[in-house]
């Protein structure tokens, strides 16, 4: 079974500097899509950023990156010029390709960013 | 497109009272998936449905939970009776599988439950 692990229940950073939130996953498929919810206290799942297995080069958008280590079945995300607007809850998800299927959560990363 | 849509955002019941949750999905999408957020627990799927037929229900915790969908833009989840241990947010969200969304879901605002 396909699992996703997030060792960091919570992590700090000072407002303008760069932190890398943690995700590990575990599968045996060869296609599937990786992806990092933002939730803040409104609950609202947000997607923060996506990336295919196919695909070598790392998905950035804006401040947010990811490194993708498909060997090592690592997908951390890094987010540059941290602001107020960050601070949440953060899952990494795991889907499998071809058809449609469900999401697999880690636990989750509380962000908190200090001004 | 107004997004996901769910009923109500606030629950509070009493144990043994039936509850049901409300969903529509974006127009357009052919699945709809429904999560459970707990502290102990994380976000699990419960149930996910493909063109409104129900496709993995290996989530549903027991007998108590059911949940339908009677057609492409409506789906409900209906808990009976209720429990404190029920007691969570529920998430409905919705995908297709048209190329270019890349396998995405998009999620509601959720439901928060609460049991007493």
């Amino acid at each position: 079974a396909q699992t996703v692990t997030q060792s960091q229940p919570e992590m700090s950073v000072q407002e303008a500097e760069t932190v890398t939130l943690s995700c590990t996953y575990d599968t045996s498929e060869s296609d599937y899509y990786l992806f990092w919810y933002k939730q803040p206290p409104s609950r609202q799942m947000i997607l923060v950023i996506r990336q295919e297995a196919y695909k070598q080069q790392n998905a950035t958008e804006n401040r947010f990156s990811v490194n993708f280590q498909k060997a090592a079945k690592s997908f951390s995300l890094k987010i540059s010029d941290s602001q107020l607007g960050d601070a949440a809850m953060y899952f990494c998800a795991y889907t499998r390709g071809g058809s449609q299927g469900n999401l697999i959560f880690g636990k989750g990363t509380k962000l908190s960013v200090k001004p | 497109d107004a997004g996901v849509i769910q009923s109500p955002r606030h629950e509070v019941t009493e144990m043994g009272q039936e509850v049901t949750l409300r969903c529509k999905p974006i127009s357009g999408h052919d699945y709809l998936f429904w999560y459970r957020q707990t502290m102990m627990r994380g976000l699990e799927l419960l149930i996910y449905f493909n063109n409104n037929v129900p496709i993995d229900d290996s989530g549903m915790p027991e007998d108590r939970f059911s949940a339908k969908m009677p057609n492409a833009s409506f789906s409900t989840l209906k808990i009976q009776p209720s429990e404190p241990r029920d007691s969570a947010v529920y998430f409905c969200a919705s995908s297709s599988r048209r190329t270019g969304e890349l396998n995405e879901q998009f999620f509601g605002p959720g439901t928060r439950l609460t049991v007493l």
